[in-house]
């Protein structure tokens, strides 16, 4: 069965500070790997997604994260952290075809500080 | 183009009434999904819907809790009768055919008093 580990309850970092978002995942295939975004009070939005190909994906908002198969990992990255990026990240893993339901993990809750 | 809408968008009921949620996917898409989301934890799905039929529902408690998506468009979920646990958001999200990405709609906020 599929699942996904993310080790990080809460962080918080500095505005301007990088920031890594660990997520683990538990998959039989080659799995497809996403992470999402929740705003609160809002639904989930697809920060990126990886099917195949290049290892380190890039997404929106200035997000990318790197697949490492060895690892079974999918972690997350951004540079430079703004105010704006305060929400719940969620990694998710579903299996490497279509229209099959995906395995989230419990989320790491984002914490900006000025 | 219009994502997928939920209404309401919250709802606050007593223990043992009954509730209906509402979703509209994104116009095209075949599949839908309804997602459970106890507070402090990932979403978890309900059931799946591939146009109006089913295609898995071996975690929506039967007992009280139903789907339907007549003319595979609009979805309801209801449960009744409500009790405590079921306090959560329940989000819809909807995706193309042989896709991959789900698109969320905002959720309905469900308190159960």
């Amino acid at each position: 069965a599929q699942s996904v580990t993310q080790p990080d309850i809460h962080i918080t970092v500095s505005e301007g500070a990088s920031l890594e978002l660990r997520c683990n995942y538990s998959y039989g295939a080659t799995p497809y790997l996403f992470w999402y975004v929740q705003s609160p009070g809002q639904g989930l939005q697809l920060l990126l997604k990886y099917f195949s190909g290049d290892t380190l994906v890039q997404g929106i908002k200035g997000f990318e994260a790197e697949f490492k198969r060895s690892q079974s990992s999918f972690n997350l990255r951004k540079p430079s952290v703004h105010w704006s990026d305060a929400a719940e990240y969620f990694c998710a893993v579903g299996p490497n075809f279509g229209n099959e339901k995906l395995t989230f993990g419990t989320g790491t809750r984002l914490t900006i500080i000025p | 183009e219009a994502g997928v809408a939920q209404s309401p968008r919250y709802k606050i009921i007593e223990k043992r009434q009954s509730v209906a949620f509402w979703c509209n996917p994104i116009s095209g898409h075949a599949t839908l999904y309804w997602y459970q989301q106890i507070l402090g934890q990932g979403p978890k799905l309900l059931i799946q819907f591939q146009n109006n039929g089913v295609v898995d529902d071996s975690q929506l408690p039967k007992d009280r809790f139903s789907a339907e998506r007549l003319k595979g468009v609009d979805s309801t979920l209801k449960i009744q009768p409500a009790k405590l646990e079921d306090s959560a958001v329940y989000l819809c999200a909807s995706t193309l055919t042989g896709a991959h990405e789900q698109y969320f709609g905002p959720g309905t906020r469900l308190t159960v008093t």
